[in-house]
């Protein structure tokens, strides 16, 4: 099955700051990529995904890249927020369409 | 994206009981799944639940322990049987629908605490 794993698993920045969190992952068969965010109590959401015939995908402050060649895809959060405080999950599919989700990574924005 | 509601929001229970957990969606669904996250940890998945068939358990997770049903495309339940403590635990039901089907749009959660 797939394997996941996600970096760093805590990022501490401050407040306007960009913050990175990588994933890497095992299964070639893997063409789906989402994202998901955790506010404390609340469930994971999705807030940006990417498939595997494009490189890159912004919306606003965030955005997903992807080296297919690689295996890993990379979340990118410019100008940070206290409120993008949360914890992101990174997953991938593998040879079916059910996410394999990684460890997650606890984002900390300090005002 | 899918409108979902879980029964109960959180419970406390005595080790040795059962507790069985709701999910309704507000619109039919194919897929429905149940995942389990422990404290500050990730999302694991129990099982898929397909209407009219028996559900598919992942490695770790066994239908006498997990008991789920689902009786139709906007429902499912998920029974937590013979409860101990390690079973303290967030659990969530997530569905896939047709607009994506890699996307999982999830339930608000139940969160049990078993003494």
């Amino acid at each position: 099955g797939e394997n996941v794993e996600q970096h760093p698993s805590t990022l501490s920045v401050q407040e306007g700051d960009s913050a990175v969190i990588k994933c890497t992952y095992s299964d070639s068969a893997s063409n789906y990529f989402p994202w998901y965010k955790q506010e404390l109590g609340k469930r994971p959401q999705l807030i940006i995904d990417i498939r595997s015939n494009v490189g890159e995908k912004k919306d606003q402050r965030i955005a997903v890249t992807l080296n297919k060649t690689a295996k890993h895809f990379s979340l990118h959060i410019t100008e940070t927020q206290p409120e993008d405080s949360a914890v992101y999950f990174c997953a991938a599919p593998g040879g079916s369409y059910i996410p394999t989700f990684g460890r997650g990574t606890s984002l900390i924005v300090h005002p | 994206s899918a409108v979902i509601s879980q029964k109960p929001s959180r419970d406390i229970c005595q080790r040795g009981t059962s507790l069985t957990i709701q999910c309704q969606v507000d619109s039919q669904v194919t897929m429905m799944f149940w995942y389990r996250q422990q404290p500050g940890q990730s999302l694991t998945l129990i099982a898929t639940a397909n209407q009219g068939s028996e559900a598919t358990y992942e490695s770790g997770f066994v239908i006498d322990k997990f008991p789920i049903s689902r009786p139709n495309l906007t429902f499912s339940t998920l029974t937590v049987s013979n409860m101990s403590p390690e079973d303290s635990s967030i659990y969530l039901c997530s569905v896939e629908t047709s607009g994506s089907r890699e996307t999982q749009y999830f339930g608000p959660g139940t969160r049990l605490l078993v003494l």
